[in-house]
């Protein structure tokens, strides 16, 4: 079974700075999909970035970026110039490419991020 | 464009009391999901549908059934309530469950206590 581990459960940066959220994947599977989504206080799901794991190109969403290295199954989300309405919490997922309609998202347990003005 | 909106937002239920979850979508979206949140474990699917009419179990589904008569609509039911379903509950739906058009769309969530 798949399993996603996000091994910081809280994390604080400076107004402006850069942070990276890390995140790591165990799966047997070649072919699948990593996604960042980000929580904030309103409990509210919102998708940040999206990686093909066919894609040797790491995704890029204006501040936001990946570090994906598929050898090693490390997904991390690099956050530039930190901005205020960035905090919140931070899930990695994973979703397998095979199966069809039964390909669930496996959530990792979340990174709290706090920015600091 | 609402996207997927959740009513209630709040419920305090007693042990044993039932209730109704309703998740609507107006993005003519096929896939629609239910999830549950609980501190330190992410989030786990409980059921979802691959269309009208259709329902299927996820990771977490005792205790819970679902019905999807309209495509737009997805029900998530607790016949007894329980205090091991005190969680927030996210649902979600998705155009399709692979390719670029996978993308899982939420709604804002239901906190359910339950005493």
């Amino acid at each position: 079974a798949q399993t996603v581990t996000q091994s910081q459960p809280e994390m604080s940066v400076q107004e402006a700075e850069t942070v990276t959220l890390s995140c790591t994947y165990d799966t047997s599977e070649s072919d699948y999909y990593l996604f960042w989504y980000k929580q904030p206080p309103s409990r509210q799901m919102i998708l940040v970035i999206r990686q093909e794991a066919y894609k040797q190109q790491n995704a890029t969403e204006n501040r936001f970026s990946v570090n994906f290295q598929k050898a090693a199954k490390s997904f991390s989300l690099k956050i530039s110039d930190s901005q205020l309405g960035d905090a919140a919490m931070y899930f990695c997922a994973y979703r397998s490419d095979y199966g069809g309609a039964t390909n669930k998202l496996i959530f990792g347990t979340g990174t709290l991020l706090a920015v600091q003005p | 464009n609402a996207g997927v909106t959740q009513t209630p937002k709040f419920r305090v239920l007693k042990t044993g009391q039932s209730m109704t979850l309703l998740c609507a979508q107006d993005m003519n979206h096929e896939y629609m999901y239910w999830y549950r949140q609980d501190p330190g474990m992410g989030l786990r699917l409980i059921h979802y549908s691959v269309g009208e009419g259709t329902t299927a179990k996820g990771e977490v589904p005792d205790g819970y059934n679902v019905s999807r008569l309209k495509k737009q609509n997805f029900l998530l039911g607790l016949e007894s309530a329980a205090p091991s379903q005190t969680s927030v509950y996210f649902c979600a739906s998705s155009y399709q469950a692979g390719g670029h058009l996978d993308t899982q769309y939420f709604g804002p969530g239901t906190r359910l206590t339950v005493l």
